[in-house]
């Protein structure tokens, strides 16, 4: 099993959808995690850390749930500029490489 | 100027050369990250360096070498570069505690 697993997409959707995006991680020992936003041929960014009591930040909100070992991305009135590439993001405190990074979701936010 | 800088943004080079690809960054973080993109395979570790005296193996560090000069500076390194090295690079910095990373803007490379 991969150690942070998400699906691949794409998402496509229509303007002002609600779209959830699912990641699941392996390690137990995970401790942080994180949601980053790559656009195409650029750099991944920071979107979100993802607190233990979920958290919200505008139209999106993360959540986690340790005892199942996921994470989840909830994006709500979608727009155009929200297509990209969502990456999820692990971090473990006691392992060497320190982040792992998932392959990624693609969305496609469609007029 | 961006907080972490790359050079070059893109460069093709012949199969057997050697290449070194630049990383500096004005953050002031300990830790910098070398990775490789590649459709399909997301993110991948090649290389990591968490003080000017620290590197260490990353997931796919075969054919790669680093070089940590200060804390500003990681640089890349292949030795002999061949087809299948051909990707997208990205450098990395995070703080001490690990939360977030900051890249550079990539290096696009390919070897033929």
């Amino acid at each position: 099993r991969k150690e942070v697993e998400q699906d691949p997409g794409p998402f496509n959707v229509p303007e002002g959808a609600t779209v959830a995006f699912n990641c699941t991680y392996s390690n137990s020992a995970s401790q942080s995690f994180f949601w980053y936003r790559q656009d195409c041929r650029k750099e991944p960014k920071l979107l979100m850390s993802v607190y233990s009591s979920g958290n919200e930040d505008g139209r999106f909100t993360a959540q986690l749930n340790r005892a199942s070992q996921y994470i989840s991305l909830l994006i709500r009135d979608s727009k155009l500029s929200d297509s990209a590439t969502y990456l999820c993001v692990v971090n473990v405190r006691n392992y060497g490489q320190n982040f792992v990074f998932g392959p990624g979701t693609r969305l496609s936010v469609l007029p | 100027d961006a907080d972490v800088t790359q050079t070059p943004r893109n460069r093709i080079t012949k199969t057997g050369k050697r290449i070194m690809l630049e990383c500096s960054q004005t953050k002031g973080h300990d830790r910098m990250y070398w990775y490789r993109q590649d459709p399909g395979l997301g993110l991948r570790l090649i290389y990591y360096s968490f003080d000017v005296k620290d590197i260490n193996k990353g997931e796919i560090s075969d054919g790669y070498s680093v070089s940590r000069q200060a804390q500003a500076k990681f640089s890349l390194s292949l030795e002999s570069a061949i087809p299948n090295q051909t990707a997208l690079y990205f450098c990395a910095t995070s703080e001490l505690t690990g939360d977030g990373y900051t890249f550079g803007s990539g290096t696009r490379l390919t070897v033929v």
